[in-house]
């Protein structure tokens, strides 16, 4: 199936900081989907890439798609306390795989 | 929420027992899946369905039944659950075949004493 490699697990960063979490695959992404997970939480959707080179964008956050389609990355610009979460990558066709996820927390 | 519900929310069992959650959609979605979640592991695929009476096997099928005798329903099922079974465990649906996005319900906590 089609595996990705999330990292970094963890990051802590100061409120108003800026933070980066990628996705690397070793396979060519025919697509990637990004979500978010509160703490307590379940995964909520956020987006998906389907182009080679494809940047979209949600207020502070930008995903990007790499042009060999085989990592992905989300920046979060100026963390808030809002944005505490684990965000997790996820590939597949039918069967849908998740990375391991990056965990944010937020210092106030 | 994509009227996805998982039931029960939260269930504490015995080593040996026999454990079914259920997953409830009433959209009539094609795609349904069930994940377990432990810290450090992120979500691993148990069973997924692609329509009724249709099953595949995830990463970590071992252990686990799953059945979908209606559109609606996708049960687990730990035959004699046991402690390393002690997760949360998630169902989630896919919208449609050009859709890879997948919507989750609330999970439900399984402890295994």
């Amino acid at each position: 199936g089609q595996q990705v490699m999330q990292i970094p697990q963890y990051q802590h960063v100061q409120e108003g900081e800026d933070f980066t979490t990628y996705c690397n695959s070793s396979t060519t992404l025919s697509n990637i989907q990004w979500y978010k997970q509160r703490p307590g939480g379940h995964p909520v959707f956020l987006i998906q890439l389907v182009k080679s080179g494809e940047v979209k964008k949600q207020k502070r956050l930008t995903f990007q798609f790499g042009e060999a389609k085989k990592n992905s990355s989300l920046h979060i610009t100026a963390t808030q306390t809002t944005d505490v979460g684990t965000y997790f990558c996820q590939t597949g066709a039918n069967n849908l795989f998740f990375g391991t996820g990056t965990r944010l927390t937020v210092i106030p | 929420d994509a009227g996805i519900t998982q039931s029960p929310r939260h269930k504490v069992t015995e080593t040996g027992t026999p454990v079914t959650l259920r997953c409830h959609q009433t959209e009539n979605h094609r795609y349904m899946y069930w994940y377990r979640q432990d810290p450090g592991h992120g979500l691993r695929l148990i069973h997924y369905s692609y329509g009724v009476k249709d099953t595949d096997k995830g990463e970590v099928s071992d252990g686990y039944s799953v059945s979908r005798s209606k559109t609606e329903d996708f049960l687990l099922t730990l035959e004699s659950a046991t402690s390393s079974q002690t997760s949360v465990y998630f169902c989630a649906i896919r919208t449609g075949t050009g859709d890879q996005e997948a919507f989750f319900g609330q999970g439900t906590r399984l402890t295994v004493v």
